[in-house]
């Protein structure tokens, strides 16, 4: 079966501590791959957006990274945390029949 | 920019009732597709239904439905026989296909309805 896992599940960093998030999809081979972060009381805001291995498009211009080392693998990166980069953190990916299926996010609070 | 507009910040219904949230959006595309997701407190975002602009039939899921009206770029969400448990936001959404290199599409949000089912 085709799924998407990201971790970890919630985060409490300090100020200028670096981040990664992990998502991997299994199932499926060359997904489209995406980083959407929900501020507190807000929408989703599409960061980052991979169609391939090391094809990576940033969406706006922030504090955060992303890299797609393997097919199925997404990491969201940061070397210095903002108080800013606080929120929540969805890991997506397109499936057949073009529509897009989160992970269960993670909550990263920067203290 | 392609912008989805949710005008509605929260609504409530009572348990076995029906609802209706708004969702209109902004676009010169003709081929796209639309979603509604929803976000209960787990945060977890849940397919509700999905729509493609060339279909003329309005989608329906159980007792989710949509009401899509491609000419005033509207699709409002109807939800029969409320149940407690579909208590969440729920957020509109509007794919389009990126020629960026690669086969990509792009996912917007709306900002959100907050509903909520009284029992």
């Amino acid at each position: 079966s085709q799924t998407i896992h990201q971790w970890p599940a919630t985060l409490v960093q300090p100020v200028g501590s670096p981040l990664s998030l992990e998502c991997t999809v299994e199932g499926t081979s060359n997904p489209n791959l995406y980083w959407y972060r929900q501020a507190a009381g807000r929408g989703l805001q599409l960061l980052f957006y991979s169609v391939g291995i090391g094809q990576i498009s940033s969406e706006v211009p922030q504090n955060l990274s992303a890299s797609r080392p393997q097919d199925r693998q997404f990491i969201l990166s940061s070397k210095k945390l903002l108080l800013s980069d606080s929120g929540f953190y969805l890991c997506a990916w397109k499936r057949s029949g073009n529509t897009i299926y989160f992970g269960e996010g993670s909550w990263l609070t920067v203290v | 920019a392609q912008t989805v507009t949710q005008s509605q910040p929260e609504m409530s219904v009572q348990e076995a009732e029906t609802v209706t949230l708004s969702c209109t959006y902004d676009t010169s595309e003709n081929n796209y597709y639309l979603f509604w997701y929803k976000q209960p407190p787990s945060r977890q975002m849940i397919l509700v239904i999905r729509q493609e602009a060339y279909k003329q039939q309005n989608a329906t899921e159980n007792r989710f439905s949509v009401n899509f009206q491609k000419a005033a770029k509207s699709f409002s969400l109807k939800i029969s026989d409320s149940q407690l448990g579909d208590t969440a936001m729920y957020f509109c959404a509007f794919m389009k296909h990126v020629s960026s290199g690669g086969s990509n599409y792009k996912l917007t949000f709306g900002k959100g309805t907050l509903l909520t089912v009284n029992p």
